[in-house]
């Protein structure tokens, strides 16, 4: 099976700008994780997505946002960028229920000037 | 939620020595804790995993353990070599919720 891909894998985007990140899932998995990864931070979790429906939520403020297609394609996006949004952002696919293995993507690199 | 703390942050050993790395979860329910190693340039990639079922789970030279009671769970590789150096990350869940990991841990090998 494909792994987890992601596009764009790099992007530069100026303050107040905002950006639009995809994320396609493992075939038949379909929940989709995003995470905000940066030094010092960790892998920190920002939404998970299953069946079109966003399940779960991290602490990060409303202009971080996203959805999932019916194809559980799923899509990041931060409007009014910060600085402080430079950042490596992984998606992650699952399958939902017992199996919990998660599997990354290899992220986006954001850069916010 | 569940918050989950790791340490240490950095680990420098010889080649051959052990590591170990530890982490605590504050979420009594849950019951899946995976780590992932991440390189240099690339995705975090799953190495192990352990379920609140079993205390112990080893695959070759690495292993983890789990304490329910305690609310903790620890990596530990044996007879280290240079390509084990990278970021490794605990974390944890149950069914249906986030998966959330600790903060990293860079682990350095020196020949």
């Amino acid at each position: 099976k494909a792994g987890v891909t992601q596009t764009p894998r790099y992007l530069i985007k100026t303050r107040g700008q905002q950006v639009t990140l995809s994320c396609s899932p493992i075939s038949g998995h379909r929940s989709v994780s995003w995470y905000q990864q940066t030094p010092g931070q960790g892998l920190q979790f920002l939404f998970e997505y299953f069946s079109e429906t966003q399940r779960n939520k991290g602490n990060f403020p409303g202009r971080f946002s996203g959805r999932q297609f019916s194809n559980s394609r799923s899509e990041m996006n931060v409007s009014t960028l910060e600085l402080g949004d430079s950042a490596l952002y992984l998606c992650a696919s699952r399958t939902w229920g017992d199996q919990e293995t998660q599997y990354f993507g290899p992220g986006t690199r954001l850069l916010v000037l | 939620g569940e918050n989950v703390e790791q340490h240490p942050s950095t680990l420098s050993v010889q080649e051959g020595d052990s590591a170990v790395i530890k982490c605590t979860y504050s979420d009594s329910a849950s019951n899946y804790f995976p780590w992932y190693k991440q390189e240099l340039g690339k995705r975090p990639q799953l190495i192990i995993d352990i379920r609140s079922n079993v205390g112990e789970k080893k695959d070759q030279r690495i292993a983890v353990t789990l304490n329910k009671t305690a609310k903790h769970f620890s990596l530990h590789i044996t007879e280290t070599q240079p390509e084990d150096s990278a970021v490794y990350f605990c974390a944890a869940n149950q069914a249906g919720t986030a998966l959330i990991f600790g903060k990293g841990t860079t682990l350095s090998v020196s020949s």
